[in-house]
């Protein structure tokens, strides 16, 4: 019964391939987010969809591209990936984007990606 | 000047101490307010919102100074279990920013 659960947890692949990781909320949120977590422990944020819509795409090179099919779905598909690449992702979801309702990010374990 | 700063630490405080971490922030339209708790190699977790008025839950005091534009954290009687990193998260329009985290290691 995992609220946000994300797939796989340990990717290992060599550099140029392309890969996928899924992420899916059975909370029913309307917002999802990608983070990403480098070796300094920073989490940045790099997508986010309200309603299947995007609403940030920060400055990510657009090898990155995220797709929402549903509210409860986010996935994050990888081109030609770098040794920089390496980090660790995590989705999360919130209940409603109009911050002033106080939703918090509830989060994915996240998926520990290295790049060889 | 970073959207939200904290004390990198680490702070290495003995059991049963009290001990408290600031947060600030730089854009003064944010909204709400948390507090979560990393654990190595695991998921952000919440740990509290913050709240204008302070909040309480158990050990933890949270606390919000919007004029100066910080908020902060207090631990009483600090357990081993606290260590952790603990990340100040602000969220505005549209957007949810983290800082890099406060990591506290509570020493037998």
């Amino acid at each position: 019964d995992t609220a946000v659960s994300q797939t796989p947890k340990y990717l290992v692949t060599q550099m140029g391939n392309d890969k996928s990781i899924k992420c899916e909320q059975n909370l029913g949120h309307d917002t999802m987010y990608w983070y990403k977590q480098d070796s300094k422990k920073f989490l940045k944020i790099m997508f986010s969809y309200n309603n299947k819509e995007l609403i940030i795409n920060e400055t990510v090179p657009n090898r990155f591209s995220p797709k929402s099919p549903d509210k409860a779905h986010l996935n994050l598909h990888i081109n030609s990936l770098e040794l920089g690449d390496s980090a660790v992702y995590f989705c999360a979801s919130s209940q409603e984007w109009i911050p002033s309702y106080n939703s918090p990010l509830h989060f994915g374990n996240g998926t520990r990606l290295t790049v060889t | 000047r970073k959207e939200v700063e904290q004390d990198p630490g680490p702070f290495n405080v003995p059991e049963g101490a009290t001990v408290a971490f600031n947060c600030t922030y730089s854009n003064s339209a944010s909204q709400s307010f948390f507090w979560y708790r990393q654990d190595c190699r695991k998921e952000p977790k919440l740990l509290m919102s913050v709240y204008s008025s302070g909040n309480e839950d158990g050990r933890f005091t949270a606390q919000l100074n919007r004029a100066s534009q910080y908020i902060s954290l207090l631990i009483r009687d600090s357990k081993l279990s606290d260590s952790a990193t603990y990340l100040c998260v602000v969220r505005g329009y549209q957007k949810v920013t983290f800082g890099t985290g406060t990591k506290l290691q509570v020493i037998p």
